[in-house]
């Protein structure tokens, strides 16, 4: 498998425009998470969802942030508009229990989100 | 909620063994993870403790004290690449996971 793959790597965009961060989870994985990561405040969970619906957004910052999966092999994270201080790496993450048993999370490369 | 304590900062040189201990406070509890990570890398799973006791894999070891709320990582024969942060993590239900604040590890020659 390629692991979890996101795209993508780097973004640089100006304030106010939209932007979309996308991410291939692991086949076979059923949870699914993004991540937001800053020097500040470390690494924060924004939603995570479950067979493609969403559990718990109640990280997500504002409603300018938004995440959708429409499936099980696709998901997005978009702002609209952006703002300066959602600079930060960005990770979507994976994971799934196997026969009970707890293997941890599979990262992506992460989106280096830089809004000016 | 949760919340997490975790030393900022760890220093030790090549060979050594070195403990990086965690400490949490939950309103449920149901495993402490590590994750470690390279500047400029995403976190990679090390390990996972549900139950009490030393869970070992290779160089690094993890163990947990539920009824003290702690854990620690045991990284033996320390080497320049384990120069990295180091994340625990709780979870509630075993699936969403809070981070820790990271501990940097600095390995010297």
């Amino acid at each position: 498998d390629a692991g979890v793959i996101q795209s993508p790597r780097h973004e640089v965009t100006e304030m106010g425009q939209e932007v979309t961060l996308r991410c291939k989870p692991i086949s076979g994985h059923d949870y699914l998470f993004w991540y937001r990561q800053t020097m500040m405040r470390g690494l924060e969970l924004l939603i995570y969802f479950n067979n493609n619906v969403p559990i718990d957004d109640s990280g997500m910052p504002e409603d300018r942030f938004s995440a959708k999966m429409p499936n099980a092999s696709f998901s997005t994270l978009k702002i609209q508009p952006s703002e300066p201080r959602d600079s930060a790496v960005y990770f979507c993450a994976s994971s799934a229990r196997v026969q009970g048993s707890y293997y941890g999370y599979t990262f992506g490369s992460g989106t280096r989100l830089t809004v000016v | 909620g949760q919340s997490l304590e975790q030393p900022s900062e760890v220093t030790a040189v090549e060979g050594a063994i070195v403990q990086i201990n965690c400490t949490y406070q939950t309103s449920g509890f149901y495993g402490l993870s590590w994750y470690q990570q390279h500047d400029g890398g995403a976190p990679t799973f090390l390990s996972y403790n549900a139950l009490d006791g030393l869970e070992e894999t290779g160089r690094f070891s993890s163990f947990l004290s539920r009824s003290d709320s702690y854990g620690y990582l045991l990284l033996q024969e320390l080497q320049m690449k384990d120069s990295a942060s180091y994340f625990c993590a709780t979870s509630r239900d075993g699936q969403n996971f809070v981070f820790g604040p990271g501990t940097r590890l600095s390995v010297l020659p």
